[in-house]
């Protein structure tokens, strides 16, 4: 079956660029989008259509895709940017919808 | 925008269950739905979507012929009717609006129902 695959856990210090990726076939030809989950939370849309941000996102985050990778990049990572974030998209026939499993966000 | 899920609990396994998941704040009639789990501890798993006329379901391969996803447009709801539920499926339980504009991804969520399955 069809799957996204992200690393599980990236870390940076507070400035620094974050950078999380997101891999999968279809991404050549499925939109990525990106979701951020703090801790006890509802996960929350920080990147749609690979490269757009939805209103209310700060301008550190943004997209990007290129062949079957999409990469979220935060940057200027914040302490308030710990989170879970979740890449998400559809398989080739859009049959089927998933999220990649996840990365753990640390900056400290 | 609001989506209210509630009818979650603790069932034994092979037992069943029906959620709900009353939204607002939008013309419900006109968008798809999700409903997406959490394992606790661990990451988000897409379940199920129906369009927004009710007539296209679409279940992950875990749980078909188990749940059945529905809705009732006089009443803006949303449902999932679980059965032979297995321990696996104990999970936090999100409904969240399709954005639309040919997009299928979820934009508003819920805050979750908590499912437990546990003899």
């Amino acid at each position: 079956s069809y799957e996204l695959t992200q690393p599980p856990s990236v870390s940076v210090s507070p400035g620094q660029t974050a950078t999380v990726t997101c891999s999968g076939d279809a991404l050549t030809r499925k939109y990525a989008y990106w979701y951020q989950q703090k801790s006890g939370q509802a996960p929350v849309l920080v990147i749609y259509e690979d490269t757009k941000r939805p209103s209310g996102i700060p301008e550190r985050f943004s997209g990007s895709s290129s062949g079957t990778v999409a990469t979220l990049t935060i940057n200027g990572a914040q302490m308030e940017d710990e989170a879970d974030y979740y890449c998400y998209s559809t398989n080739s026939d859009s049959s089927s919808w998933m999220f990649g499993g996840g990365t753990k966000l640390t900056v400290l | 925008v609001q989506l209210l899920e509630s009818g979650g609990g603790v069932v034994q396994p092979g037992g069943s269950l029906r959620l709900s998941c009353v939204t607002s704040g939008f013309n419900f009639s006109t968008y798809a739905m999700h409903w997406v789990r959490q394992a606790p501890g661990k990451g988000l798993k897409w379940v199920s979507i129906i369009s927004s006329d009710g007539l296209n379901e679409y279940y992950a391969d875990s749980v078909k012929g188990r749940f059945t996803i529905s809705r009732d447009q006089s009443k803006d709801t949303l449902y999932l009717e679980m059965s032979s539920l297995k321990t696996d499926d104990t999970a936090m339980y999100y409904c969240a609006r399709v954005s639309g504009g040919g997009s299928s991804n979820p934009d508003y969520w819920g805050q979750g129902t908590l499912v437990i399955v546990s003899s």
